[in-house]
């Protein structure tokens, strides 16, 4: 079955950009019936959505985080990234990749989240 | 964009208690809702979506009614294993929004 695998530094500086990157293993990214997301958690607090990305590329952004967000896809690799700029201490959280049913079924594939610190 | 916002924001019940969670949307999202569990330290998991409609495995203990801005979880008979916190999510468009979540505890 469909398996999702977040990679990436466990800490960024404030002021730098987190890079993540989620493997997608047992299906391809290319296909048509998925948007591939990504979404965060804070310690002890709530889930947040970040934004997706579609096979060919479109992509969307939670308003909040529109102007720092890049979210991209290597089809090559079978693996869709995040970038998120500027960061701060509110970034740091466990950030989770997730499949997300185009035609309406909710994100029923979660990576394993990855935690991410940010501290100087 | 629309917010979601569930009620209550924890609860305590008994083993075999019927449990209920409200979650509203500020506009109308036709039946795009779904839910998930988050157990403590894991993953968050899929219970149900299309507002009513039960992922494969999930025990037939939950369910999901509703519609446009005003839908519903409720666990039948809560069970010890049922210890979590569970959020609502709109996908009827982008932003997929979610709510803040109830943390569902035993008595």
């Amino acid at each position: 079955q469909v398996q999702l695998q977040e990679s990436g530094p466990g800490l960024v500086k404030p002021s730098q950009t987190l890079s993540l990157t989620c493997t997608v293993s047992g299906g391809s990214i290319s296909s048509g019936d998925y948007y591939w997301s990504w979404i965060r958690q804070p310690p002890g607090k709530g889930l947040e959505w970040i934004g997706y990305i579609y096979y060919i590329g479109s992509t969307y952004y939670n308003p909040s985080l529109n102007s720092r967000v890049t979210i991209s896809l290597d089809t090559s690799k079978n693996q869709f990234s995040l970038k998120l700029s500027s960061v701060t201490a509110a970034d740091t959280a466990v950030y989770y990749c997730a499949r997300d049913y185009l035609h309406g079924g909710g994100m029923d594939v979660w990576g394993q989240g990855t935690t991410v610190t940010v501290s100087s | 964009d629309i917010q979601m916002t569930q009620s209550p924001s924890s609860l305590s019940a008994s083993v075999g208690d019927r449990v209920t969670i409200t979650c509203r949307a500020s506009q109308g999202i036709t039946n795009y809702l779904a839910w998930y569990q988050q157990k403590p330290g894991k993953v968050p998991k899929l219970l149900i979506y299309a507002t009513s409609t039960l992922q494969s495995g999930v025990p037939s203990r939950f369910s999901g009614s509703g519609s446009v801005t005003d839908f519903t979880l409720t666990i039948s008979s809560l069970q010890p294993e049922d210890v979590a916190t569970y959020y609502c999510q709109k996908y009827d468009s982008a932003p997929r929004t979610f709510g803040q979540g109830t943390k569902v505890e035993i008595k």
